[in-house]
């Protein structure tokens, strides 16, 4: 049972450009979020989805896209990388919104 | 809304001493309440979660946290500190969406 795994784990990228983070989870979850975490603050939710074919944005989603093509996997777009999208970007999937959360290890991104 | 304040940016306790990691919480409905732990470079990993049952409640690797509704608080506590331990802790409330709202995180450091 591989719970969350996010790849790759880490990336540099040069401003302007676009990417992929991709998650998946193997625990048949219908709750999967994005989260950003920046040095001395707490996680700040991206984007969430409570199905496959349903996203929402949550705090801090411009820059962002996603989609839910299946319930397995959530992928996480960066339309045209900015230096403040530096930061570590965790997926995390629940079997309900509210319940206790399993985390991937992380994505730490870095945009130059 | 909902908010979560951890009153502590950084905990120093020696080896074998108790714990102490403040909460405190504002929410305008009985909320869901849940403490994460972040080992360095790592993922976060559910330390334990209070869902409006008994208001002591135990979690992974001896620690527990007591809710009291009337100091609106969820301090997470542990008798004797571990050099594992080093790490940092997140307080996490979910709001009435079942969003996971993020405290700040407290660095527990841990002197041998």
């Amino acid at each position: 049972n591989a719970g969350v795994t996010q790849t790759p784990k880490f990336q540099v990228l040069k401003t302007g450009q676009s990417m992929t983070l991709q998650c998946a989870q193997d625990m048949n979850h219908e709750y999967m979020s994005w989260y950003r975490q920046d040095p001395g603050m707490g996680l700040r939710l991206i984007h969430y989805s409570v199905g496959a074919g349903i996203t929402d944005q949550g705090e801090v989603p411009n820059g962002y896209n996603v989609s839910r093509s299946t319930t397995e996997d959530f992928p996480l777009r960066l339309l045209s990388a900015a230096p403040s999208q530096t930061s570590v970007y965790f997926c995390a999937s629940s079997f309900h919104q509210g319940r206790g959360y399993t985390f991937g290890s992380g994505t730490r991104l870095t945009v130059v | 809304a909902q908010s979560v304040t951890q009153l502590d940016s950084h905990v120093s306790v020696s080896e074998g001493t108790p714990v102490l990691l403040r909460c405190n919480y504002s929410s305008s409905y009985s909320p869901s309440l849940f403490w994460y732990v972040q080992h360095p470079n790592k993922g976060l990993q559910l330390l334990l979660k209070y869902t409006s049952a008994a208001t002591l409640v135990k979690g992974i690797n001896g620690f527990e946290a007591e809710f009291k509704k009337s100091e609106t608080s969820f301090h997470l506590t542990k008798p004797s500190a571990h050099m594992s331990d080093a790490a940092e802790y997140f307080c996490v409330v979910s709001d009435s969406n079942y969003q996971l709202i993020w405290g700040a995180g407290t660095k527990l450091i841990i002197k041998p």
